[in-house]
């Protein structure tokens, strides 16, 4: 099995840049894809691939990559952002198998 | 629109069988895989694996292999989840998600969840 690592929470103040890292091996391979989870609503995919953004993300939500860490980057943060932050990635030696990172809660001030 | 709906809420014994449904409407079923995720209370997402319904392959997480098994019905655009020998500690919301990119967990529609609770 492989794991990946983000920190517990992180506060920002409203309008404020903020960003979340994820770590793990795999990520020196695989780009990281990230999701938003309110609560008591289903994740929303926010980043995927080589930082690709869907429909109706804002562009104020970016990622960037080194060595094994992910980074997503919330600039300008607005309440709408407050949420758990989490990371995904494909096994280095099993591309068929993924797991998630425990999640960052964001807290705006 | 894009749309995944998911059964309703279960409750089991511990020791039992739950199979979850996922209909899809406003694409095309056979388009893209299906992955499912759960999550306990309180408790982050666990990736429990996919199913690609246009032919049937499944991949599972390594710590669910042997207790899960997924499978479509193409006429229907449904996916099921069926999970034995089901422990308190299965107790989670069940989501199903479709995948943007085949196999690649870019889950860009998700269904509302299925609470599952497993107790005695």
């Amino acid at each position: 099995s492989f794991e990946l690592t983000q920190d517990p929470a992180v506060s920002v103040a409203l309008g404020q840049t903020v960003r979340i890292t994820c770590q793990g091996d795999s990520l020196r391979k695989y780009y990281a894809t990230w999701y938003h989870q309110k609560a008591g609503q289903a994740p929303v995919l926010v980043l995927y691939g080589r930082h690709n953004r869907p429909a109706g993300i804002p562009d104020r939500i970016s990622g960037s990559d080194s060595g094994n860490t992910a980074s997503l980057s919330i600039t300008g943060a607005l309440a709408e952002d407050e949420g758990v932050y989490y990371c995904h990635s494909r096994d280095t030696n099993d591309p068929h198998q993924g797991v998630f990172a425990g999640g960052t809660k964001v807290t705006v001030l | 629109q894009v749309q995944l709906v998911q059964s309703g809420a279960d409750v089991k014994r511990p020791g039992a069988s739950v199979k979850v449904s996922c209909t899809s409407s406003g694409y095309s079923f056979i388009g893209y895989y299906i992955h499912w995720v759960r999550q306990a209370p309180g408790q982050g997402l666990e990736w429990i694996g996919w199913i690609n319904p246009r032919d049937g392959d499944t991949k599972y997480a390594q710590k669910f292999q042997g207790r899960v098994t997924m499978t479509g019905d193409t006429p229907l655009s449904t996916a099921y989840m069926e999970v034995t020998g089901l422990k308190s500690d299965d107790t989670a919301i069940y989501y199903c998600a479709r995948d943007l990119e085949d196999g690649n967990c870019y889950l860009d529609h998700w269904g509302q969840g299925t609470l599952v609770s497993v107790s005695s």
